[in-house]
């Protein structure tokens, strides 16, 4: 079966230090997208980062780097620097092949000041 | 660039009541169209996805339905709505590829009474 697992339902950061967000998932598809996805107080959700199940290297965009470890089927978020306005939930997603994504259940982080 | 719509932000229906949620896109032809639920506290659910006009595809069986009368436009309906139909929705959008990232509107918060 098709499932996004993320076993951290709150973290706690200190503002500054880097704070890593796990993701596992399953899939039997050899071919298939990872992403993140930070969605604040607000609602709306944000595209944060993309992983492809071929890239060679892991993918950062900015202070958000994505620690892809495909044996262990794991794609970990890492936010270096943390900052007060990171304070959200955070969603690990998968795309397996077609146009089904699959969401975690989220991850809440705290930023302390 | 891109934008994306939804109304209205907040909604409070009572239950056997009809539902018409609307999404729209600009700036971008073709989008793959996607209607998300978010129960509180926990992940998204995908509801339906269009990837043409006409063209709709239902993940979960329910008493909503979707239409795609336009291009850029996804529309979420319900004939009677129901206690369990309570929660926030979210129209995404995405071009190309399953693995391509989604770009998520406001989100519209559904309460039924």
């Amino acid at each position: 079966a098709q499932k996004i697992t993320q076993t951290q339902p709150g973290m706690f950061v200190q503002e500054k230090e880097a704070v890593t967000l796990d993701c596992t998932y399953d899939t039997s598809d050899p071919s298939y997208g990872l992403f993140w996805y930070k969605q604040p107080s607000s609602g709306e959700m944000i595209f944060l980062i993309y992983q492809g199940s071929y890239d060679q290297q892991n993918a950062t965009e900015g202070r958000y780097s994505l620690n892809f470890q495909k044996a262990r089927k794991s794609a970990n978020l890492v936010i270096s620097a943390s900052q007060l306005g990171d304070s959200a939930m955070y969603f690990c997603a998968m795309s397996p092949g077609g146009f089904k994504t699959i969401f975690g259940a989220g991850t809440r982080l705290f930023v302390k000041a | 660039s891109q934008t994306i719509h939804q109304w209205p932000a907040t909604l409070v229906q009572p239950v056997g009541s009809p539902l018409s949620l609307e999404c729209t896109v600009e700036g971008t032809s073709n989008p793959n169209l996607y209607w998300y639920r978010q129960a509180a506290g926990r992940g998204l659910q995908l509801l339906f996805y269009s990837v043409g006009i006409g063209q709709i595809s239902s993940e979960v069986p329910q008493n909503l339905s979707a239409s795609r009368p336009q291009d850029r436009q996804f529309i979420l309906s319900s004939k009677k709505l129901l206690l369990s139909d309570s929660g926030f929705y979210l129209c995404a959008w995405s071009v190309g590829s399953s693995y391509n990232e989604q770009f998520f509107g406001p989100g519209t918060r559904l309460t039924v009474l």
